[in-house]
């Protein structure tokens, strides 16, 4: 079965330094991999997803096959990015792909 | 751009009662989702549709029901509530194609039961 590991329920860095949002996942087939973003009080919306090769907001991800990761890095956390940062898989299911979510890290940059 | 419109920000109902969450979204979505969200457990999967008049259970079935007898609306229904269903209860849509196809969520509705 298809899982996703957020080891850190919270991390806390200081405005100016680097982040890395840690994501493991398991899975057999072909992964796709997402980040969602939810800040106070919005919805939770789409970050970035590792097909798109982008970086959004500073933030990039790189997906590697062989330590089955998608770690979220930012080089300069600004106080903005406090938020709770979901990473998330698809896979193939019945009729459609769904998600499977991590629990969670919620990130508090400190002015 | 993609509206997903959940009809409650916040809903109060008693154990017991029967109730009704409604999810509509605009973009001819053939994908809808439900989820229910709690600290420390992430978002898990209640119930989905590919299709008008489809339904799967996700992870977490019991205890729930949902309609889908148009394509834009999506019902997620408690049958009899208990105290252990309050939460906040996401709907999200997304289109039809590969695995890549992110999802689009409502603003969720946090739901109450006394």
């Amino acid at each position: 079965a298809q899982r996703v590991t957020q080891p850190e329920k919270l991390l806390s860095v200081f405005k100016g330094a680097p982040v890395e949002l840690k994501c493991n996942y398991s899975y057999s087939g072909s992964p796709e991999l997402f980040w969602y973003v939810q800040y106070s009080r919005q919805r939770l919306q789409l970050l970035l997803r590792h097909i798109s090769r982008e970086s959004i907001k500073g933030f990039t991800a790189d997906l590697n096959k062989g330590e089955t990761s998608f770690h979220l890095k930012k080089p300069f956390a600004q106080e903005e990015d406090s938020a709770m940062y979901y990473c998330a898989l698809a896979y193939s299911g019945a009729g459609s792909y769904q998600l499977t979510f991590g629990k969670g890290t919620k990130l508090s940059v400190i002015p | 751009d993609v509206k997903v419109t959940q009809s409650s920000r916040y809903l109060v109902k008693r154990t017991g009662e029967k109730v009704f969450l409604e999810c509509v979204q605009d973009m001819d979505h053939e994908n809808m989702f439900w989820y229910r969200q709690d600290p420390g457990l992430g978002l898990r999967l209640i119930y989905f549709s590919y299709d008008v008049k489809m339904k799967e259970k996700g992870d977490i079935p019991e205890g729930y029901s949902v309609s889908r007898e148009k394509k834009e609306r999506f019902s997620l229904i408690l049958e009899s509530a208990s105290t252990n269903q309050t939460s906040m209860y996401l709907c999200a849509s997304s289109d039809w194609g590969a695995g890549n196809q992110p999802q689009h969520f409502g603003d969720g509705t946090r739901l109450s039961i006394l």
